[in-house]
């Protein structure tokens, strides 16, 4: 299996420009997480979808970021306008259904705004 | 509510010394619990978890962690360590029948030659 795959690794952009974070889970899963992690604040939950369906978004930092999952193998974190504090490295991770199960980390979308 | 405290944020050894890292958790209900290791630009990887069972978890790389219940912990042991070993830890907690994996705030192994 390929994992989690995440685009882009990496990405640089001015101030006040739009950011779209992209990410396909392990095929089967139907638990997708996105995660932010900083040195301040370590990692932190943005958005839980359960079966497409955004079940918990009280992460999410402001109405800046948006988050959508329109199918099984597809998901996107958005910030617009993006801010310099949005600098950060943000994760998506997938898990079988049910409690206990291990959820699996893509490698990252590194994050920075200048 | 759960929260997972890792005591030490950095913790160095020497390679072949016996490698600690500790985490205790509160969980109002029976945790699950795991250790993720994160290698630098790298996403974060399982190195075990304890669901049921057996208390004693034998992991990758030879790592093992017991669950205590009556001390609330998870500690992550190694009995010798590698200069591969060195990276970043969290010990995390999802309390049985919740989505919500709640990550401790990490510990840096460092290990010297």
């Amino acid at each position: 299996d390929a994992g989690v795959i995440q685009s882009p690794r990496h990405e640089v952009t001015e101030m006040g420009q739009e950011v779209t974070l992209r990410c396909k889970p392990i095929s089967g899963h139907n638990s997708l997480f996105w995660y932010r992690q900083t040195m301040m604040r370590g990692l932190e939950l943005l958005i839980y979808f359960n079966n497409n369906v955004p079940i918990d978004d009280s992460g999410m930092p402001e109405d800046r970021f948006s988050a959508k999952m329109p199918n099984a193998s597809f998901s996107t974190l958005k910030i617009q306008p993006s801010e310099p504090r949005d600098s950060a490295v943000y994760f998506c991770a997938s898990s079988e259904q049910g409690s206990g199960n291990t959820i699996y980390f893509g490698e990252g979308s590194w994050l920075t705004v200048v | 509510a759960q929260s997972v405290t890792q005591l030490g944020s950095h913790v160095s050894v020497s390679e072949g010394a016996l490698v600690l890292l500790r985490c205790n958790y509160s969980s109002s209900v029976p945790p699950y619990l795991f250790w993720y290791v994160q290698y630098p630009n790298q996403g974060l990887q399982l190195l075990l978890k304890y669901t049921t069972g057996a208390t004693l978890v034998k992991g990758i790389n030879g790592f093992e962690a017991e669950f205590k219940k009556s001390e609330t912990s998870f500690h992550l042991t190694k009995p010798s360590a590698h200069m591969s070993d060195a990276a970043e830890y969290f010990c995390a907690v999802t309390p049985s029948g919740t989505y919500k994996y709640i990550f401790g705030t990490g510990t840096r192994l460092k290990v010297l030659a």
